[in-house]
């Protein structure tokens, strides 16, 4: 069974760059989360999706950040403008969607961002 | 006070030493909770949940205290390949979940 894919695997822009980035979660998974990881800090998440609807996005900074998930499968994030503080690895994760909180997450390899 | 708390370490043990990990969470209401590993410059990935009677997989124990609010990770007879970060993930309502910002093991000859 294949793997959430993610694309790019590194990015490196300038502050006030655009950047985006893809998420392919395994195949049935009706669940897809988007993690920000900065060095020395565990998983942040910015946004889960449901299908294709909103559970939370509470922590995404809506003024630069940007996701959407169109028809319940592959997902893109993005910021515009970066800034040098976005500099971190972007983490896609999918859940099979069971309203089970016993669900496992399965993470892509991320995408490792730098902002100069 | 953060929602998901653990010590990062990093915690230094030889081989075959038993090592313990605590996370403590300050929503009462949360519901569901795991222990995933992360290699360095790798993805996380489930090592186990976390149920209310405590589970073990093999050299691995979790335990769940709702009274004082924390998990616990216990690692029997360490080996040099149980070197990584230990993240704690807590799911709180609508089981959005929560990471803990990771213990970091190392385990020496």
């Amino acid at each position: 069974e294949a793997g959430v894919a993610q694309s790019p695997r590194y990015k490196i822009i300038e502050k006030r760059q655009s950047v985006a980035f893809w998420c392919n979660p395994i195949s049935g998974h009706a669940t897809l989360y988007w993690y920000q990881q900065i060095l020395g800090q565990g998983p942040k998440l910015l946004i889960q999706f449901q299908n294709n609807g909103v559970v939370d996005d509470s922590q995404l900074p809506k003024d630069r950040f940007s996701a959407e998930r169109l028809k319940g499968v592959d997902s893109t994030l993005k910021i515009q403008p970066a800034k040098l503080e976005d500099s971190a690895v972007y983490l896609c994760a999918s859940s099979p969607g069971q309203a089970s909180g016993l669900e496992t997450q399965y993470f892509g390899p991320g995408t490792r961002l730098l902002v100069l | 006070r953060k929602e998901v708390e653990q010590d990062p370490g990093p915690f230094n043990v030889p081989e075959g030493a038993t090592v313990a990990f605590n996370c403590t969470y300050s929503n009462s209401a949360s519901q569901s909770f795991f222990w995933y590993r992360q290699d360095c410059r790798k993805e996380p990935k489930l090592l186990m949940s976390v149920y209310s009677s405590g589970n073990e997989d093999g050299r691995f124990t979790a335990q769940l205290n709702r009274a004082s609010q924390y998990i616990s990770l216990l690692i029997r007879d360490s080996k040099l390949s149980d070197s990584a970060t230990y993240l704690c993930v807590v799911k709180g309502g609508s089981y959005i979940p929560t990471f803990g910002r990771g213990t970091s093991l190392i385990v020496h000859p």
